[in-house]
């Protein structure tokens, strides 16, 4: 059964300070997507990584694919209260044709 | 990018019945799908939304209690049929293009009473 487990699930912390998100997934996969959930709102795109080595950043956001050890990283370099939302990582399970199955996502809270 | 539009945002409905949920792109995409989404919770994929023909289920989801159509590239329906308060979640439409990030409608909130 294709699992993508998201690590951690709940992340507080104070703005200034880095942390990084990680994403693990069971299947081949060189697809990976991220999004963010506001509460109460629809997702939205993040990041999209095609490839093996694949980096993207926008702002203080930076999504890593290591497709070799089924690993991304969304990495937050000096936190502001407006980054606070749930961060889902999505695998796409169909070659490209964004079947995606998504992780338990990450609530994270910035606190001033 | 694809803008979705999602109907109806919200609705209460009675045990028993069914409701159709409509999603519309403002373009013409090659993939669309369904997802369900329990409050506070992750997305599970319902199904594929194939024009032209028969929607692609997956495990844990059937035709007959979620039927869907696609007539064309912009458009959708998935209807909840027979609800029961277990039904109850958030119903969310995407849409998009190969190695494109797919997008998403604002959802529609169906609570089953």
């Amino acid at each position: 059964e294709l699992k993508v487990e998201q690590n951690p699930l709940f992340l507080s912390m104070q703005e200034g300070k880095n942390y990084t998100i990680y994403c693990d997934y069971s299947t081949t996969s060189d697809r990976l997507y991220w999004y963010r959930q506001d509460p109460g709102k629809s997702l939205e795109s993040l990041f999209v990584l095609l490839s093996n080595g694949a980096v993207k950043q926008e702002g203080r956001l930076m999504a890593s694919l290591d497709t070799k050890a089924r690993l991304s990283t969304l990495h937050i370099t000096a936190a502001v209260h407006d980054l606070s939302a749930t961060y889902f990582c999505a695998v796409d399970i169909s070659q490209g044709a964004q079947k995606l199955v998504f992780g338990q996502g990450t609530r994270l809270t910035i606190n001033p | 990018s694809a803008v979705i539009s999602q109907k109806p945002s919200r609705d209460i409905c009675q045990r028993g019945t069914s409701l159709t949920i409509q999603c519309q792109v403002d373009s013409q995409v090659t993939m669309m799908f369904w997802y369900r989404q329990q409050p506070g919770q992750s997305l599970t994929l319902i199904a594929t939304a194939n024009q032209g023909s028969e929607a692609t289920y997956e495990s844990g989801f059937v035709i007959d209690k979620f039927p869907i159509s696609r007539p064309n590239l912009t458009f959708s329906t998935l209807t909840v049929s027979n609800m029961s308060p277990e039904d109850s979640s958030i119903y969310l439409c995407s849409a998009g293009l190969p190695n494109s990030p797919l997008h998403f409608g604002n959802g529609t909130r169906l609570t089953v009473t």
